[in-house]
């Protein structure tokens, strides 16, 4: 089956360390997106990537890295300058980037929380 | 600043009746408003979608109003099912830009 797999589901970080979630995707999409998921808050953008080595910030980049060097992978790390990453973390992907009016595929996402 | 306003937050309907789920937006821009549904422990999946070109849009028990004047538009879930129970998600784009901007999200309980 064609799809997006994040994992781990479950993720806990400690003060001070950085952790990284994975995202594989095997639909053969260009672009690829993070997505942070808060209670009351909707989904908001945190980095996107229009095509292998080349991604851009979305809302709330900071304390967030990511790096696309394989068109099926986009890995985002959350390092410890983000001081509130307790959140749903979701990857998602659509067929190309036209500036809008794509179908987003989405994981299942991943539960981070602070120990 | 919320680009994309919806209301309510929560929702609970009985069992073979109409939900409606309301959006709002500012940006005149927009011309993309697709609805997502998530499951508990689930990434949104796409249910339907809207361009402005139209007024409505019906797929099966799910309808897309749209009212271009007043930048808002609606999701009417007919003869609602307890397997509909879900959260659902507005978002609107544009088509010259670089992102979707979901909004707040409804949680929808429909009660056998």
């Amino acid at each position: 089956d064609g799809g997006i797999t994040q994992s781990p589901k479950y993720l806990f970080r400690k003060e001070g360390q950085n952790v990284t979630l994975s995202c594989e995707q095997n639909l053969n999409h260009d672009a690829m997106y993070w997505y942070r998921q808060d209670p009351g808050q909707g989904l908001r953008l945190i980095y996107y990537s229009q095509i292998v080595n080349d991604f851009q910030k979305g809302d709330i980049a900071e304390g967030y890295s990511v790096s696309r060097e394989k068109k099926e992978s986009f890995p985002l790390t959350v390092t410890s300058a983000q001081k509130n990453p307790t959140a749903f973390y979701l990857c998602a992907s659509s067929i190309g980037w036209t500036g809008g009016g794509e179908k987003l595929f989405f994981g299942s996402g991943t539960q981070l929380s602070v120990l | 600043q919320q680009q994309v306003k919806q209301s309510p937050q929560s929702l609970i309907v009985q069992k073979g009746g109409i939900s409606i789920i309301n959006c709002a937006y500012e940006n005149t821009a927009f011309d993309y408003f697709p609805w997502y549904q998530q499951f508990p422990g689930k990434g949104p999946a796409l249910l339907i979608a809207i361009r402005p070109d139209v007024s409505e849009k019906k797929e099966g028990r799910f309808t897309i109003s749209f009212n271009k004047s007043a930048k808002q538009f609606s999701l009417h879930i007919m003869d609602s099912q307890p397997g509909d129970s879900a959260t659902y998600f507005c978002a609107a784009s544009r088509r010259t830009g670089n992102q979707f901007y979901f909004g707040t999200g409804t949680s929808l309980t429909v009660i056998p």
